[in-house]
Formats: C-alpha cells, structure tokens, sequence
C-alpha cells in the first residue's frame, strides 16, 4: 500500500537555524515526490517536486529536498530559517494524474 | 488567472441536515480532486475526476458522500445527513490533466463544521 510517514508531528527551531523535515514514502512504483507548505487559514502551496533525475531538488522560498531511493526518504532542508517560515508541511507521493497520497504534516514553530 | 476557488469558506450546520460543497477549478483543467484535511489526519483523498466521469471514488468513506462534476468544471461534493465526524476541511485541486505529470493546485478549502 502506498503510505507516506512524516515522523515529526511539531518541530521548533531559531530564526536562522537550519531545519530538516523528514519524510519517508511506501510506493510501488518510482514515485513522483513533493512538498506542500500550508500557512494557517491558507491553501496548499508546492514547495519542490522531484520526478527523476538529480535527486536533490530546489524549490522555492530556500527549501531543498533530497531523494534517497535506498532510504525511501525525502527530505526537506532549509540552511537559514526565516520567522515566515512557520507552517505546516506535508510531504506527498503520487504518480501521473492520480491522487496524492500525503503524510499527516508537520508543523513548523520558529521562535526568536 | 484565477486559482482553484471553493465555495463557502466555512459551513456551519447541524447534524442531520445536507451540505453541497463547491469547487471551481482553473479554466481548461479537465482532472479534479476532492481530499478531506481532519485534524490530526492529514489530508484524505476522497473522489477524482476526469472530465466529468470519476474514475476513482475509493476515498468517500460512505455512502453519505456524492460528487459531480458537470460540463468539465464546476464541482459539487454533497454530504447527506451530516455526522459530527463530518466535520473538517475540505479541499479540492485541479490539474491540467495532460500526458506526463501535472501539478495540482489546491483551493482555499471549505471547513465544514457539523453541529
């Protein structure tokens, strides 16, 4: 079954720290990954995708992401976290025209 | 080059009645989605269309739940005799639906709260 797991429920970091969101995927088949940032009250915005090739990926707003295949993980970095920054993250998988399969997010607090 | 917009931002209404959620994707985006964010569930994905059929309606969790789509745009997601665990956010996104990958784009959501 395709699942995605996002281990962190809520992280805290510093203004101007680096983060690192999880996300480890179960998918049958080479998957499509994202990332979706989600600011309260707000839609979902993609942040990056990888679908093939260099496996890591920039995005917008700073955000990276790396694909490991032998790790089924994709992970979200950023080097220097802003106070904007705080949010909600999911990660997701899919493939084409078919429906995401998301993790159940986590949540981003930046503190001074 | 408006987005993907939903319709009404929020719904409050008590249990037992009927709601009708609604969704206009972007022009010419013949795929669309419905998923449900609950709290502490992530977002669930509920019913897909195509054009106007749905190839894919495993998410709705009962029988309760209904969509349309009509004239490849406009979609209506309908949940009869509304349940206190109806309650949450529901989200719609369409995609250009062409050969290759598509982005989706997410709407605003509608939260649904049942009384």
């Amino acid at each position: 079954a395709q699942s995605v797991t996002q281990p962190d429920i809520h992280i805290t970091v510093s203004e101007g720290a680096s983060l690192e969101l999880r996300c480890n995927y179960s998918y049958g088949a080479t998957p499509y990954l994202f990332w979706y940032v989600q600011s309260p009250g707000q839609g979902l915005q993609l942040l990056l995708k990888y679908f093939s090739g260099d496996t890591l990926v920039q995005g917008i707003k700073g955000f990276e992401a790396e694909f490991k295949r032998s790790q089924s993980s994709f992970n979200l970095r950023k080097p220097s976290v802003h106070w904007s920054d705080a949010a909600e993250y999911f990660c997701a998988v899919g493939a084409w025209n078919t429906p995401l399969v998301f993790g159940k997010g986590t949540r981003l607090s930046v503190i001074a | 080059g408006a987005g993907v917009s939903q319709s009404p931002s929020n719904k409050v209404t008590e249990k037992g009645k009927d709601v009708e959620l609604r969704c206009d994707p972007i022009s010419g985006h013949t795929a669309l989605y419905w998923y449900r964010q609950s709290l502490g569930q992530g977002l669930e994905f509920l019913i897909y269309f195509q054009g106007n059929s749905a190839p894919d309606k495993s998410g709705l969790p009962s029988d309760r739940f209904s969509a349309e789509r009509t004239g490849g745009s406009v979609s209506t997601l309908t949940i009869q005799r509304t349940q206190q665990e109806d309650s949450a956010v529901y989200l719609c996104a369409s995609s250009a639906g062409l050969a290759g990958y598509n982005e989706q784009f997410f709407g605003p959501g509608t939260r649904l709260t049942v009384l």
